[in-house]
């Protein structure tokens, strides 16, 4: 069965701390994107990957890092310089231009 | 700055009645809609898309239309079901960008049996 996996679905992080969030696809996508959703504010791209070992910064990527060594995986660093990560973390994928994404079930980040 | 704008937070909508969720857009360059469905601690999942070339999509219950003069769109549900009570995104892209989608807030839509 195709789709995205994140995993953990909840995070615990002490202020200070560096923290990854994981994205697998099994879709064969080429683009692949981070998101992050706050109340009353939408999604907000942070980062996104067109083609392996390429990606470019979104809106919101100031505290964050990413990586695409693989086209299945696409991790999301919360680095301790976000001001404010408390937040819900989508990743999606999609196969190119025009076309809907396929998100994943999220990962909610809290930080203590 | 936001791009898309959906203006009404929340709506509710008694069962079976239509429910009609909007949409503004800001951008001109903006040529591809799409509406997103969200249940809560779930990712959104796709819905409907309309190209700018086209004035309606229709799919099965679901049906978007687009006003480019007003850069205005909206998503039409008839009949409405308590199944399909969750938060309803509005998003767009554009042709030099599709790997950019811009999302609205959300409005959030509660069907009442």
């Amino acid at each position: 069965d195709g789709g995205i996996t994140q995993s953990p679905k909840y995070l615990f992080r002490k202020e200070g701390q560096n923290v990854t969030l994981s994205c697998e696809q099994n879709l064969n996508h080429d683009a692949m994107y981070w998101y992050r959703q706050d109340p009353g504010q939408g999604l907000r791209l942070i980062y996104y990957s067109q083609i392996v070992n390429d990606f470019q910064k979104g809106d919101i990527a100031e505290g964050y890092s990413v990586s695409r060594e693989k086209k299945e995986s696409f991790p999301l660093t919360v680095t301790s310089a976000q001001k404010n990560p408390t937040a819900f973390y989508l990743c999606a994928s999609s196969i190119g231009a025009g076309v809907g994404y396929t998100f994943g079930s999220g990962t909610r980040l809290t930080v203590v | 700055d936001q791009q898309v704008k959906q203006n009404s937070p929340s709506l509710s909508v008694q069962e079976g009645r239509i429910s009609i969720l909007n949409c503004d857009y800001t951008n001109s360059m903006f040529d591809y809609f799409l509406w997103y469905k969200k249940y809560p601690a779930e990712g959104p999942t796709f819905l409907i898309s309309i190209s700018s070339i086209k004035d309606k999509n229709e799919d099965g219950r679901f049906t978007v239309f687009l006003n480019k003069s007003a850069k205005h769109l909206s998503l039409h549900i008839v009949p409405s079901q308590p199944g399909d009570s969750a938060v309803y995104f509005c998003a767009a892209s554009w042709k030099t960008s599709y790997d950019k989608v811009i999302f609205g807030p959300g409005t959030s839509l509660s069907v009442i049996p």
